[in-house]
């Protein structure tokens, strides 16, 4: 079983960048696609983008395109995401999650990290 | 991209049967089966409790179940009981090859 570990919580000023870590333990996921996903305080979960395991492609959702970039380091495990552009709306809890591929659903979901943007 | 639909908040006595639609376009819910639903419970991170449209991980108990008319997803819950109070998230895969999650219903136990 894969267990993600995130990165500790962030504050940042609105129009500096952030990037966040998710490394695997338990398990390597160098087979898994990695999605992230973020949840504002108080509202529903949103999808940002995924990195496939094949080829470390990637996909954006159309609302953070040019603003959300996200790589994998297979030597170490670990899996960033990272989002220019800050705004105080970016505020949310970020969380890395682990596909097997092609079973279309969010298998593991790392604890979350908590990107607090304010001036 | 217009998130799904879900009723924001479902409720149901001990025991009960509830059913959360999700409403969707035939570009996601109504294009494919690969419609999942997760649970959440407060300061948690979600969990998947249907895969598929219907299908259930390991672990998952029987109470929940899922199906599929169209455009439109369902969760039904039999026999309520107090830890499944939660809120509740369906996301669907959309031909795009992105992911499109609904607002979430908050399931209430009474």
């Amino acid at each position: 079983q894969v267990q993600l570990v995130q990165s500790g919580a962030e504050v940042r000023k609105p129009g500096a960048s952030v990037k966040v870590s998710c490394k695997a333990s338990g398990d390597t996921f160098t087979n898994k696609h990695i999605h992230w996903v973020r949840q504002a305080p108080g509202q529903g979960l949103e999808w940002l983008g995924i990195i496939r395991a094949s080829d470390s492609s990637t996909l954006y959702a159309q609302n953070f395109q040019g603003r959300v970039t996200v790589t994998r380091d297979a030597s170490t495990n670990t899996a960033y995401m990272e989002l220019t552009s800050l705004r105080s709306d970016d505020t949310a809890a970020y969380y890395c999650v682990t596909e097997v591929p092609d079973t279309y659903y969010f298998e593991y979901w790392g604890l979350g990290t908590l990107v607090t943007v304010s001036s | 991209q217009s998130a799904l639909t879900q009723p924001a908040s479902v409720s149901g006595s001990p025991g009960q049967s509830i059913t959360i639609s999700c409403a969707g376009t035939r570009y996601d819910i109504g294009g494919h089966q690969h419609v999942s639903w997760y649970q959440q419970h407060p300061g948690k991170a979600p969990k998947v409790i249907i895969f598929d449209v219907s299908n259930r991980p390991s672990g998952v108990s029987n109470r929940f179940s899922g199906s599929k008319s169209g455009n439109t997803a369902s969760l039904t819950i039999s026999g309520l009981q107090p830890e499944d109070e939660a809120d509740y998230y369906c996301c669907s895969y959309r031909t795009s090859g992105a992911y499109l999650f609904a607002s979430g219903t908050r399931v209430t136990v009474l």
